[in-house]
């Protein structure tokens, strides 16, 4: 069973502009991850953030979690088309050991 | 530094069939997880590997078994297929001082 859901499903933007995904979990975590996967490929890491976290930053991608409302947010900023991607969140549960449970993921389609 | 390798990337097989999956973990990485990804659906945790013992299991029929070298490889075995089996199959692998995982590229297993 999936552990956290995405929102939205799909987001099309233009390019230049910013795309937000939020996610929502339902048991406490340890930490929280989000991957990028490119038409069916492996998926790519993205950003780490830790329970006793709030806020994380890496170069155009902001994330924010509130362990209170269970909910995390990916900002992209300044999209391009190359981010034309599924963006998945996933858990690392406190009781598991690296064992991730996968949102359904968001489609993003960054139009020109 | 190569990374998470996995072999092979595409497979057909008919109902009834028997198969058997490969995943090379990263250099430095001794726990290998492996992932169940249906068509537009997020990856499903099937089980752990860690000193060649399965350490964790998700909620995956006996028919999914596998096995872990000393030299951290690993395989996954799935037998009796069933159509429902088709997916993407994602191999995962992180050092234990570490949450995050590193995906391979995936194989795709196709059931007729």
């Amino acid at each position: 069973s999936q552990q956290g859901e995405e929102d939205p499903q799909a987001l099309s933007i233009q390019e230049g502009k910013n795309a937000t995904m939020n996610c929502s979990y339902k048991t406490s975590i340890n930490n929280l991850q989000w991957y990028r996967q490119n038409s069916g490929r492996g998926l790519v890491h993205l950003i780490l953030i830790r329970s006793n976290e709030r806020e994380k930053h890496s170069g155009r991608l902001r994330v924010t979690l509130d362990t209170s409302k269970k909910s995390s947010s990916l900002l992209i900023t300044a999209s391009r088309a190359a981010d034309t991607a599924s963006y998945f969140c996933a858990t690392d549960p406190i009781q598991g050991a690296q064992k991730l449970v996968f949102g359904q993921g968001t489609r993003l389609t960054i139009n020109p | 530094d190569a990374g998470v390798t996995q072999s092979p990337t595409h497979l057909i097989k008919t109902r009834g069939q028997q198969v058997t999956l490969r995943c090379s973990p990263k250099s430095g990485h001794d726990t290998v997880s492996w992932y169940q990804q249906a068509l537009g659906q997020g990856p499903q945790f099937i089980f752990q590997y860690y000193e060649e013992e399965e350490r964790q299991r998700g909620n995956f029929p006996d028919r999914f078994s596998g096995h872990q070298f000393p030299n951290y490889s690993s395989e996954l075995n799935v037998n009796a297929l069933l159509l429902g089996d088709s997916a993407l199959y994602l191999c995962a692998s992180s050092g234990t001082t570490t949450s995050r995982q590193f995906f391979g590229p995936g194989t795709r297993l196709t059931v007729l």
